[in-house]
């Protein structure tokens, strides 16, 4: 059974650019969240998406934005890039029962 | 709002010693909590979980947790400490699957766990 997927797994940009991160919930999970993790802190809850609707939001600008395809994988947009934005983007996927399987994350450096 | 305090960023133990790193959460609908492990450069992985069922909650490589409502904690222990324990340990909190925040956890800030030989 694959777990969650997440890629790229690196990535650089530079300010001001634009970045699109992925991620492939487990097979038959419907939930997928995304969460910021700063080196050093607990992970920020940024996104949920259920049955491809907006469930819930972070406190984060409008410059984060996301989407839940139709086979409930998913898409983190960031833009406009700022040096802040260098992070661990982890995705998760949930199930009925609680709680989530994180994927392995997404290594975001922005320079 | 959820929050969760983790008491000790830092935790160092020998080899076979008690783990015992703490969790203090508020919540003001009973929550779900939850304990990950975060080994260097991976993602988080579920160790264990409370969702109003028993109270003390065994989860996996030997770690357990007990809810206790009245000091709103969810300590997480181990009996013997092992040099694979070393890793980063996060307490989270949420609401109950069906709230429409469900999907949201709110996590500590993390414990870093040194086993030394």
């Amino acid at each position: 059974d694959a777990g969650v997927t997440q890629s790229p797994t690196h990535l650089i940009k530079t300010r001001g650019q634009h970045v699109t991160l992925r991620c492939s919930p487990i097979s038959g999970h419907k939930s997928v969240s995304w969460y910021q993790q700063v080196l050093g802190q607990g992970p920020q809850f940024i996104f949920q998406y259920y049955e491809k609707e907006e469930r819930g939001r972070g406190n984060f600008p409008d410059r984060f934005s996301a989407r839940q395809f139709p086979n409930y994988s998913s898409e983190l947009n960031v833009n406009a890039l700022l040096l802040g934005d260098s992070a661990l983007y982890l995705c998760a996927s949930s199930g009925s029962s609680g709680g989530y399987t994180f994927g392995s994350g997404t290594r975001l450096t922005v320079v | 709002a959820q929050s969760v305090t983790q008491l000790g960023s830092h935790v160092s133990v020998s080899e076979g010693a008690l783990v015992l790193l703490r969790c203090n959460y508020s919540s003001s609908v009973p929550p779900y909590l939850f304990w990950y492990v975060q080994y260097p450069n991976q993602g988080l992985q579920l160790l264990l979980k409370y969702t109003s069922a028993a109270t003390l909650v065994k989860g996996i490589n030997g770690f357990e947790a007990e809810f206790k409502k009245s000091e709103t904690s969810f300590h997480l222990t181990k009996p013997s400490a092992h040099m694979s324990d070393a890793a980063e340990y996060f307490c989270a909190v949420s609401l109950p699957q069906g709230d429409t925040n469900a999907g949201k956890s709110t996590f500590g800030d993390g414990t870093t766990l040194t086993v030394k030989p």
